[in-house]
């Protein structure tokens, strides 16, 4: 059963703070997403990676970055969480190839920033 | 960019009714065409894709249907049942191999008995 992990389901934060977000797969996808969920706006990538440390800004980069240094593992930094990150993250991975483009997400991770 | 529209944001129906979700797009380049389902607690699902070759697309009870001319797509859930009711994202996609998706802003779907 494929599987996308998120290390936490709810976290608190405050501002200021360096905020890690961790996902794990384990279907060996070479590209990995984050996304952020607001009511209203839908799914907003963030940023994604096709391949150990290599990443692509999203459409709404700033204020993060990523590490990728395993093909597994794709984290999500705030290198100083303010109030408007306060959101859903939503992890995501697929393989590459046209014909396997089902993207297979993670539960999500609702943060607060206070 | 690719711009998506979705509409309705919610919706509600009657078991057994009929319920369709419209997108459109805005990139004329877009050849891919996602549908999630989001359950409450849960992760989006993908529960059926069209490519801008084809027109429609059925399983089950679910369809999609693609006007490339209109740049439209939409979904459509016949006989719905409870176990419907969550969050449906439509999506579209023209980078290469499909990797990176445009999603709509989400629809609401609530089946009551």
């Amino acid at each position: 059963d494929v599987k996308v992990t998120q290390s936490s389901r709810y976290l608190v934060k405050r501002t200021g703070e360096k905020v890690f977000l961790e996902c794990v797969q384990d279907m060996d996808h070479e590209n990995m997403f984050w996304y952020r969920q607001d009511p209203g706006l839908g799914l907003r990538l963030i940023y994604f990676s096709y391949d150990v440390k290599m990443k692509e800004k999203g459409d709404i980069p700033e204020g993060y970055s990523v590490s990728r240094e395993k093909k597994e593992r794709f984290s999500l930094i705030l290198e100083s969480a303010s109030t408007n990150q306060t959101s859903m993250y939503l992890c995501a991975s697929n393989k590459q190839g046209s014909g396997l483009r089902e993207q297979f997400f993670g539960p999500g991770t609702r943060l607060t920033v206070l | 960019g690719e711009n998506v529209e979705q509409h309705p944001s919610t919706l509600s129906v009657q078991e057994g009714d009929s319920a369709v979700i419209k997108c459109t797009y805005s990139d004329s380049a877009s050849n891919y065409f996602p549908w999630y389902k989001q359950e409450l607690g849960k992760g989006p699902q993908l529960i059926i894709d069209i490519r801008s070759n084809v027109g429609e697309k059925k399983d089950q009870r679910i369809a999609v249907t693609l006007n490339k001319t209109a740049k439209h797509f939409s979904l459509h859930i016949t006989e719905t049942q409870p176990e419907d009711s969550a969050v449906y994202f439509c999506a579209a996609s023209n980078s290469p191999g499909f990797q990176k998706l445009v999603f709509g802003t989400g629809t609401r779907l609530l089946v009551s008995p």
